[in-house]
């Protein structure tokens, strides 16, 4: 089954504590990236990747950082996590979007939930 | 200004009902133009594209405006099942989300 799959789902920790988490994909996409979801903000990109060892800031990278050294990986990490980085995570993948052509259709993992204390 | 804007709603409609969502979006450069939906704390998954002529997909009709800068999303004979949030997304370099508008179908 083509599927984007992310651990843990739910995580409670306290600040300062580091933490991954981990995103994989199956569809030999190109492009991952990962969101954050808060209420009333929609969805915000943290970082994406076009390909292996190529990563980027989006809209909100402060205090994260990211990985790609396989196709199918791409986890985020919290070196030392913060309560306003309680939230709603989702890792999403892609064709690689064609120059001057329409993006492709994402497909998000089932989401992590995660509080800082 | 936000880039991609969404009324929050919650739009609460009986079954049966029509119902229509508007998107508004800062970047006149911007490329594609989607619709996605999200079950509550489940993630997006794509329900359709924006094509500048129009597109319809059962009881779903996608609608783009390029002057004036917006989207639409019309819900005909709607259901329980079309409870969700809708998420209208737009993409110039990468992709941009609305914050979502909240439909509830009653019976």
């Amino acid at each position: 089954e083509a599927q984007v799959t992310q651990n843990p789902r739910y995580l409670i920790t306290v600040t300062g504590k580091k933490l991954t988490v981990t995103c994989s994909q199956n569809m030999n996409h190109e492009y991952m990236s990962w969101y954050r979801q808060d209420p009333g903000l929609g969805l915000r990109q943290i970082y994406y990747s076009m390909n292996v060892e190529v990563t980027d800031k989006g809209d909100v990278p402060e205090g994260y950082k990211v990985s790609r050294k396989e196709k199918r990986n791409f986890p985020l990490i919290l070196e030392s996590p913060s309560p306003n980085q309680t939230s709603l995570y989702f890792c999403a993948s892609s064709f690689y979007p064609l120059a001057g052509r329409s993006y492709n259709e994402q497909f998000f993992g089932p989401g992590t939930r995660l509080t800082v204390l | 200004r936000k880039e991609v804007e969404q009324d929050p709603g919650p739009f609460n409609v009986p079954e049966g009902a029509t119902v229509a969502f508007n998107c508004t979006y800062s970047n006149s450069a911007s490329q594609s133009f989607f619709w996605y939906r999200q079950d509550c704390r489940k993630e997006p998954k794509l329900l359709m594209s924006v094509y500048s002529s129009g597109n319809e997909d059962g009881r779903f009709t996608a609608q783009l405006n390029r002057a004036s800068q917006y989207i639409s999303l019309l819900i005909r004979d709607s259901k329980l099942s079309d409870s969700a949030t809708y998420l209208c997304v737009v993409t110039f370099n990468d992709m941009r989300f609305g914050a979502g508008t909240r439909l509830t179908v009653k019976p």
